[in-house]
């Protein structure tokens, strides 16, 4: 059974950093691409950033372009989403999501997804 | 990047009911569209790709169509587990985006 599992969320005041992590099990980790979406409180679905199967290559949001390194390591069947600059605006529920396919470069639609972890910006 | 605009925003239905809900996209995507349901408090859930493909385990009373900017998801029969947030996503490009969202809710 596949399974993704976020960690690391929490309330950190605006400017500072803070990591997230998703395990994922169930399925070859290192064959396909996998996403960070987030959910601010309320509001709709919006992605935050892929990273290829390899790592080799990644695409990342305008909002979040130069603050957010995404990453992973495929012995660990993890992956990380490092966010820097942290604002208010960022304050969300962030899933960590399996792309469907393994072949299509970064694009995709995302068949299963973590329970999230939520992240707060606020002093 | 492109824009996905969907609608309604939230339509009140009742149990047995048709409903349809539309995403324009702001150019045309070749069918890369893929619509997602969420309840209160859980992660969303992958319903259709590709315009009109059912992801499996997908109850046959959810479909797709549409082509070019234009796609709709169908619910033939509205059944009390579909009260939920209905979402499209164009697949096409990066940055991925999604619809705003439609609220599906009991009349």
């Amino acid at each position: 059974e596949v399974s993704l599992l976020e960690s690391g969320g929490g309330l950190v005041q605006p400017g500072g950093s803070l990591r997230l992590s998703c395990v994922a099990s169930g399925f070859i980790f290192s064959g396909y691409d996998i996403s960070w979406v987030r959910q601010a409180p309320g509001k709709g679905l919006e992605w935050v950033s892929a990273i290829g199967s390899s790592g080799e290559s990644t695409g990342f949001a305008d909002s979040v372009k130069g603050r957010f390194t995404i990453s992973r390591d495929n012995s660990k069947n993890s992956l990380y989403l490092q966010m820097n600059s942290l604002r208010a605006e960022d304050t969300a529920v962030y899933y960590c999501a399996k792309h469907r396919l393994s072949d299509d470069p970064l694009i995709g639609e995302f068949d299963y997804w973590g329970q999230g972890t939520l992240v707060t910006v606020s002093t | 990047d492109i824009q996905v605009t969907q609608s309604p925003s939230s339509l009140s239905a009742s149990v047995g009911d048709r409903v349809t809900i539309t995403c324009r996209a702001s150019q045309g995507i070749s069918n890369s569209l893929a619509w997602y349901q969420q309840k209160p408090g859980k992660a969303p859930k992958l319903l259709l790709y590709g315009a009109s493909r059912l992801e499996s385990g997908v109850p046959s009373r959810f479909s797709g169509s549409g082509s070019g900017t234009d796609y709709t998801l169908t619910i033939s029969s509205l059944q009390p587990e579909d009260f939920a947030t209905y979402y499209c996503q164009q697949n096409y490009s990066l940055p991925l985006t999604f619809g705003g969202g439609t609220k599906v809710e009991i009349k």
